[in-house]
């Protein structure tokens, strides 16, 4: 199913609540990236990787944290202070040999 | 920064006819140009790409068109079926190395109706 995994699939938050998407990918790429997707409109990246212990502010970062303290994991952490949350959630990883970048399959998070 | 334009944001068509989907990009320095098309509820799927020292790329149904002079690509579907209803973003990168380079359009919501 592509190597990448994201769980959950569906995720709810509470108000004032941190909550941490998880993605994980066997594909031993060294780029992974975080997206999000609101209705009509296109990805916008949040934070990205391009190596392990190094991750960088995408356009959208405020209210959002990473870690990659491993090659196969990139959490993302959606914290209170990301006044709209709610929005599908695409993590990607990147394979430099053949120049594609590959999706996992997303989490619905929304508010409660 | 890039910025990506993309045209309609909704498009039906009847089964059998062709789809024609327009992106224009500001930075001229972008040299490649990816089409995903993402069914509802899945992920993105990559579908072609193109590279700035061509002008034409062809996959079977699928071809795309790039006028770097005028900065604009299009992604042309000929002979649709149902099958290929689901939205299609466009995307533009400095190079194709560098996911994080990637700026992506508003996304086309294709319906192919039998």
């Amino acid at each position: 199913d592509g190597g990448i995994t994201q769980s959950p699939k569906y995720l709810f938050r509470k108000e004032g609540q941190n909550v941490t998407l998880s993605c994980e990918q066997n594909l031993n790429h060294d780029a992974m990236y975080w997206y999000r997707q609101d209705p009509g409109q296109g990805l916008r990246l949040i934070y990205y990787s391009q190596i392990v212990n190094d991750f960088q502010k995408g356009d959208i970062a405020e209210g959002y944290s990473v870690s990659r303290e491993k090659k196969e994991s990139f959490p993302l952490t959606v914290t209170s202070a990301q006044k709209n949350p709610t929005a599908f959630y695409l993590c990607a990883s990147y394979d430099r040999d053949h120049e594609k970048l590959f999706f996992g399959s997303g989490t619905q998070l929304s508010v409660l | 920064g890039e910025n990506v334009e993309q045209h309609p944001s909704t498009l039906s068509v009847q089964e059998g006819d062709s789809a024609v989907i327009k992106c224009t990009y500001s930075d001229s320095a972008s040299n490649y140009f990816p089409w995903y098309k993402q069914e509802l509820g899945k992920r993105p799927q990559l579908i072609i790409d193109i590279r700035s020292n061509v002008g034409e790329k062809k996959d079977q149904r699928i071809a795309v068109t790039l006028n770097k002079t005028a900065k604009h690509f299009s992604l042309h579907i000929t002979e649709t079926q149902p099958e290929d209803s689901a939205v299609y973003f466009c995307a533009a990168s400095l190079s194709a190395n560098a996911g994080n380079m990637l700026t992506f359009g508003g996304g086309t919501r294709l319906m192919v109706k039998p």
